[in-house]
């Protein structure tokens, strides 16, 4: 168990839908980071937060978005779905701050299937 | 943006063989290299490090190697076990977050 839970951990839905997928970090982590993952491909970086600001962005579509609110948490909406973004997520968290320097610690994904 | 690039995508090996992975990195300013394992269906997990002020680390059976000259770092797994079979990923961080090459899947024949 990595500390870092993901919800939900499946989702199926139908093209043109919203989703909402949400990350609670390991205690006292103020790093949060999403990647896409879909099948048999490799670690696609989406975002990334820290302490509640955005800190880099990857390829990130503008059909998705994200936040870290106060108690830390991160959620990545993802909107007018299309088949191509069916996928697995993943939320990572580190205690590695500001410099991306420390162990991601990664969730057991959502797993998004978009009909 | 930063660019890791990983080789090769697949390694098919014998049980009690070694593999090496190979990984360029393109941020100069980069000097954290993490090395996850990702078995399938499941999360990716960190298995080794390094960082820019050490060549070389090692942990029972994994190695890591880093040129930071030629921006190149290496996984070396010896003797190899089936449950050594699954996907590795290297990174690099790069500004605030961490980038990561395309995977290599290895199978370990018995």
């Amino acid at each position: 168990d990595s500390g870092v839970t993901q919800t939900p951990k499946h989702l199926i839905t139908a093209t043109g839908q919203r989703v909402t997928l949400r990350c609670s970090p390991r205690s006292g982590d103020l790093s949060v980071y999403w990647y896409q993952q879909s099948l048999d491909q490799g670690l696609q970086f989406l975002i990334q937060y820290y302490n509640g600001e955005e800190r880099a962005k990857g390829n990130i579509l503008e059909r998705f978005s994200a936040q870290q609110f106060p108690d830390l948490h991160s959620e990545l909406n993802l909107s007018s779905l299309e088949l191509g973004d069916s996928a697995l997520y993943f939320c990572a968290s580190s205690s590695g701050g500001r410099l991306g320097t420390g162990e991601l610690f990664f969730g057991e994904g959502s797993r998004l299937t978009v009909l | 943006g930063e660019n890791v690039e990983q080789h090769p995508s697949t390694l098919s090996v014998q049980e009690g063989d070694s593999a090496v992975i190979k990984c360029t990195y393109s941020d100069s300013a980069s000097n954290y290299f993490p090395w996850y394992k990702q078995e399938l269906g499941k999360r990716p997990q960190l298995i080794i490090d390094i960082r820019s002020n050490v060549g070389e680390k090692k942990d029972q059976r994994i190695a890591v190697t880093l040129n930071k000259t030629a921006k190149h770092f290496s996984l070396h797994i010896t003797e190899t076990q089936p449950e050594d079979s699954a996907v590795y990923f290297c990174a690099a961080n790069f500004n605030n977050d961490m980038r990561f090459g395309a995977g290599t899947r290895l199978t370990v024949k018995p």
